[in-house]
């Protein structure tokens, strides 16, 4: 089973920030966080990952929190092409498991 | 990032048959790659994971001799659905990893449909 958990959707105003929560309060000490994006019938797109320090690149901000058990995922400036469901991961026995994910609406 | 690509994407077959789907990490050696499945509206499900070179290794409920796994190089692993059933229908999935496992990178999905 997934050791993460996301609220199962939310809703964001074009142009505004997302902010997509995730716990993972069991997450071992060299257990990265990744963040992954999965549109529509499509395979799974990598957004980003981090350890314990919070981490930036070209399409979002990872900010994970000082104890580790939880993140926040955070896209800038949202567009309908970010509408997707967003699943945050940990590596379980160097496996990836997904869980449900948050199913993100952008609203125009 | 790095490529993987999954072909075909779409495949129809008749029960019975079997299905052979490939993936291929483009640009990078892939010491290790996995096999998910998705139904409708539900999350990717891990069936299998393999290292080049030796046998796969598969998820609690996954018939190893229904899903056959190949992973014969460090560029291409294949996943055979045998006697392929209408419950088979589903959204394969593959990922890469390479071996300084930083993050996967996944297939575009095959789309199998079983008549």
């Amino acid at each position: 089973d997934a050791k993460t958990t996301q609220p199962p959707s939310m809703d964001c105003a074009e142009g505004r920030a997302a902010n997509l929560p995730c716990n993972h309060s069991t997450i071992s000490g060299n257990e990265y966080v990744y963040w992954y994006r999965q549109i529509h019938s499509q395979g799974p797109q990598y957004i980003i990952h981090g350890l314990k320090n919070n981490e930036t690149n070209e399409m979002a901000s990872l900010i994970i929190t000082e104890d580790r058990k939880s993140s926040t995922l955070i896209l800038p400036h949202a567009t309908l092409r970010d509408t997707a469901v967003y699943y945050c991961i940990n590596e379980r026995d160097d496996k990836i498991i997904f869980g449900k994910g948050t199913r993100l609406h952008i609203l125009p | 990032g790095a490529v993987v690509s999954q072909h075909p994407s779409r495949v129809i077959c008749k029960s019975g048959t079997s299905v052979k789907i490939e993936c291929r990490s483009l640009d990078f050696q892939a010491t290790t790659m996995f096999w998910y499945r998705q139904f409708p509206k539900q999350s990717l499900m891990l069936m299998a994971t393999s290292n080049e070179g030796s046998k796969a290794t598969y998820e609690q409920g996954v018939e190893k001799d229904k899903f056959l796994i190949n992973h014969a190089s460090l560029t291409l692993s294949t996943l055979t659905v045998t006697s392929a059933h209408p419950e088979d229908s589903s959204f394969y999935i593959c990922s890469a990893m390479t071996g300084s496992r930083t993050e996967a990178f996944f297939g575009q999905g095959t789309r199998l449909t079983v008549v």
